[in-house]
């Protein structure tokens, strides 16, 4: 079953502009990851935030956790037309596999 | 980390036929899985293809349905069976990372079907 909850859906921002998307999940975790998958292709590994770690970066990319609240937050710094995509997050639990959430369209207009 | 070659990257198929997507990994992995993906949708996991052992299925999914193969570390099939059109989808294959929880998994390209 899909325990990642992402919004917003769809997000249409300008290119420069920075993208903000979350994600909320159920249960435990080991990790959360986030991927992107360009019109309807393979996913693309992005970025893995470990359940004991807060905050992560990579390029253009910052991933917060809050296991408290059990959430997460992918942000796209100075987004580029390139960056349009689809962006799921995925619970890694302690059984390899992963539990993919709803995923967020984003637009990036030139 | 791990290269997928999915193959065939689309098919339009007859309704009532199969079709078997092939997943082959440029080095030995031991877990294999297999997604999902109906229109607009996420992705849903159909099951895990360890080698040498009858692959796990998710709960909705069933062997007759969706049968797979792992003959050895490196290549899978999915066979879809029995084909309707409300199998039309996007199906992918994926790697875990190895003996390591904290890495991220590797997909194949996906496969996109079409039942007609």
């Amino acid at each position: 079953s899909q325990q990642g909850e992402e919004d917003p859906q769809a997000l249409s921002i300008q290119e420069g502009e920075n993208a903000t998307m979350n994600c909320s999940y159920k249960t435990s975790i080991n990790n959360l990851q986030w991927y992107r998958q360009n019109s309807g292709r393979g996913l693309v590994h992005l970025i893995l935030i470990r359940s004991n770690e807060r905050e992560k970066h990579s390029g253009r990319l910052r991933v917060t956790l809050d296991t408290s609240k059990k959430s997460s937050s992918l942000l796209i710094t100075a987004s580029r037309a390139a960056d349009t995509a689809s962006y799921f997050c995925a619970r890694g639990g302690s059984n390899y596999k992963l539990t993919f959430g709803k995923g967020t369209l984003l637009t990036v207009n030139p | 980390s791990a290269v997928i070659s999915q193959k065939p990257s689309r098919d339009i198929c007859q309704r009532g036929t199969s079709l078997t997507i092939q997943c082959q990994v440029d080095s030995q992995v031991t877990m294999m899985f297999w997604y999902r993906q109906q229109p607009g949708q996420s992705l849903t996991l159909i099951a895990t293809a360890n080698q040498g052992s009858e692959a796990t299925y998710e709960s909705g999914f069933v062997i007759d349905k969706f049968p797979i193969s792992r003959p050895n570390l490196t290549f899978s099939t999915l066979t879809v069976s029995n084909m309707s059109p409300e199998d039309s989808s996007i199906y992918l294959c994926s790697v875990d990372p190895g003996h390591v929880v904290n890495y991220g998994y590797t997909f194949g390209s996906g496969t996109r079907l079409t039942v007609v």
